[in-house]
């Protein structure tokens, strides 16, 4: 069984810039959902993907987006960056519909934003 | 979603019990606990999640008190390996939302 992966490791943006993060879920996790971790700071939501669709999303403005392929991973997209979106960059899938279920997370892409 | 108050941090004898306590006193009666930990340059883990009666798993213990409005999780025999930030939340049986709140957790510092 795989778990899940991003990529890349780190990367290194100017500001107005845009990126993307790449994440494959878990073998047969249909669920991708991303989040922001600040330095010191716990991890805050920025939306979930089920089936292709946007399916929640935390505070974040629209230049925040994403994609979730018919093999269920995913991409993270940030436009026009900002040096506050400098952070590391989680991503979880799970299999949603039970009463209650784990989330598998990567081990994250650290952006540094200059 | 209910909030979650844990102490900022906590220290533990290496092969000693680690209890690492959580206040969610606004909790609702369809809302589970969940634990979570982060070890440094790492995603973060999944540990054990209970909704009124105590749990254990192969890694760790969950205590709920019976009105529910705290719980503690119980590292019976830490290691150094068991450094990490801990967190707790609640969050309802959301169906296909699985959004996670965290807030700041506790560090835990295993000591040889």
């Amino acid at each position: 069984e795989t778990g899940v992966t991003q990529s890349p490791t780190h990367l290194i943006k100017t500001r107005g810039q845009q990126v993307t993060l790449r994440c494959s879920s878990q073998s047969g996790h249909n669920t991708v959902s991303w989040y922001q971790q600040a330095l010191g700071q716990g991890p805050q939501f920025i939306f979930q993907y089920y089936r292709e669709e946007e399916n929640g999303r935390g505070n974040f403005p629209p230049r925040f987006s994403g994609l979730q392929f018919p093999n269920y991973s995913s991409e993270l997209n940030v436009n026009a960056l900002e040096l506050d979106d400098s952070a590391l960059y989680l991503c979880a899938s799970s299999i949603p519909g039970t009463a209650a279920y784990e989330q598998y997370f990567g081990p994250g892409t650290r952006l540094t934003v200059t | 979603d209910a909030k979650t108050t844990q102490p900022p941090s906590m220290d533990c004898a290496e092969g000693r019990a680690a209890n690492l306590p959580c206040n969610h006193s606004t909790i609702s009666g369809n809302e589970y606990v969940y634990w979570y930990r982060q070890i440094h340059s790492q995603g973060p883990q999944y540990i054990i999640h209970g909704l009124k009666n105590n749990e254990t798993n192969e890694m760790a213990s969950l205590i709920i008190t019976e009105d529910r409005k705290s719980s503690t999780l119980i590292l019976p025999h830490a290691t150094l390996r068991d450094t990490a930030v801990y967190y707790c939340i609640v969050r309802p049986p959301s169906g296909n939302t699985g959004k996670l709140i965290f807030g700041q957790g506790t560090t835990l510092q295993v000591k040889p």
